[in-house]
């Protein structure tokens, strides 16, 4: 079985430029989620999705976050425009049931975004 | 609202040695789950255990195991005859119901090293 797919692996813009990452989830999974995290910190949630809608985003900085996950498969998060502290890994994951908390959820790699 | 405390921020042992990561949890919820995540060096959030609230037995998988205890709101991790392998950021995480919006809450992650 396929894991989930993020790409790119390692980004670096400057502050006031803009970034897009893509997430491509296991085939079937109905939740998709994704995850900020700071070095040395655990996974901060942004955005959950079930199937094309949004359960919850409200953490996601509405100024200059912004995602979308398209006919309830694969999603993309952009950041538009950067700021210095948006320097962070940002997980994508998956789960198969309806509200992602009954069965475990399934991570990518990960994006290392660093803004200089 | 729902916490999760994993207080040792780092643990450091020499190969060989057995190690006990904590958890505690906090919820009002009365159905809910709790997790162990491992994120190696790679960065990749790897599941290691699903456990829901109606289910206090211990689980072990090979040098892995799990004490669930509702009575101290305790999930804590031992790891027998550790290895170098083994070293990694462990996460313990929580998924309530309503009460926690259904999120999955997130601690801080345990450094584990392991030296030979």
């Amino acid at each position: 079985e396929a894991g989930v797919a993020q790409s790119p692996r390692y980004k670096i813009i400057e502050k006031r430029q803009s970034v897009a990452f893509w997430c491509n989830p296991i085939s079937g999974h109905a939740t998709l989620y994704w995850y900020q995290q700071i070095l040395g910190q655990g996974p901060k949630l942004l955005i959950q999705f079930q199937n094309n809608g949004v359960v919850d985003d409200s953490q996601l900085p509405k100024d200059r976050f912004s995602a979308e996950r398209l006919k309830g498969v694969d999603s993309t998060l952009k950041i538009q425009p950067a700021k210095l502290e948006d320097s962070a890994v940002y997980l994508c994951a998956s789960s198969l049931d309806r509200w992602g908390q009954y069965t475990e959820a399934f991570f990518g790699q990960g994006t290392r975004l660093t803004v200089v | 609202a729902q916490k999760v405390t994993q207080a040792q921020t780092e643990i450091s042992v020499v190969e060989k040695e057995d190690v006990t990561l904590d958890c505690v949890y906090e919820t009002r919820d009365t159905t809910y789950y709790l997790f162990w995540y491992k994120q190696p060096p790679s960065g990749e959030l790897v599941f290691l255990i699903r456990r829901n609230s109606f289910d206090e037995q211990n689980e072990i998988s090979g040098r892995y195991s799990w004490n669930f205890q509702k009575s101290t709101s305790s999930f804590n991790f031992t790891i027998t005859a550790s290895q170098v392998v083994d070293s990694a950021v462990y996460f313990c995480a929580l998924s309530g119901g309503l009460d926690s919006n259904y999120q999955l809450i997130w601690g801080a992650g345990t450094k584990l090293i392991i030296k030979p």
